[in-house]
């Protein structure tokens, strides 16, 4: 079947450390995003690709890091630098091109204990 | 800045009782207004894709219409397993391929 795979489901991270999110799509889609997700507020963009090796900031990218170098995967770095990391994490995938519905993964909830 | 407004911010209804969510979006140029479902601890499920005013679109029991200034997600006969957050977003001539979210609509519906 095709689709998003994010992993883990849930993750734990010490304060100062960095953590990587795993984002996987087999749906041949050359655009893909991060988002993040907090109680009561809309998804905001971390970051987002539109081809293999070219990625761009979104609104809140301070803090974190992510690399394409595959079509198929666009992980996720959290660093210590950002400052409430504590969230649920989505990545999506779509066509190129705007006016496109996104297709979302499961999410990665991540807790910095 | 593009901007998108979901009222209420959660909805009670007993099954069968029909009712509609609103979407208020402030865009530069609309290129596309979103629909998704979401349940809790899952990611959003695309519903709809709305171009341009006066657009309507169903599937199933959800009928979601558009005009220049705001969607409404209709439910109709609503039943317990329709109980999710839904989600509208926006795509706009500015900002490139970036989708603003509205923050949801809640929707419980009791048996």
């Amino acid at each position: 079947d095709g689709g998003i795979t994010q992993s883990p489901k849930y993750l734990f991270r010490k304060e100062g450390q960095n953590v990587t999110l795993s984002c996987e799509q087999n749906l041949n889609h050359d655009a893909m995003y991060w988002y993040r997700q907090d109680p009561g507020q809309g998804l905001r963009l971390i970051y987002y690709s539109q081809i293999v090796n070219d990625f761009q900031k979104g609104d809140i990218a301070e803090g974190y890091s992510v690399s394409r170098e595959k079509k198929e995967s666009f992980p996720l770095t959290v660093t210590s630098a950002q400052k409430n990391p504590t969230a649920f994490y989505l990545c999506a995938s779509s066509t190129q091109g705007a006016s496109t519905e996104a297709f979302f993964g499961q999410g990665t909830r991540l807790t910095v204990v | 800045e593009d901007q998108v407004t979901q009222s209420p911010e959660a909805l009670r209804l007993q099954e069968g009782e029909s009712s509609s969510l609103n979407c208020s979006y402030t865009v530069s140029g609309l290129r596309g207004l979103f629909w998704y479902r979401q349940d809790p601890g899952k990611g959003p499920e695309f519903l709809f894709t709305l171009y341009s005013a006066g657009e309507e679109k169903e599937k199933e029991r959800l009928k979601a219409t558009l005009t220049k200034k705001e969607s409404f997600l209709h439910i109709t006969a609503p039943k317990p397993e329709d109980s999710a957050t839904y989600l509208c977003a926006v795509q706009g001539n500015t900002g490139g391929f970036k989708t603003i979210f509205g923050a949801g609509t809640r929707l419980f519906v009791k048996a």
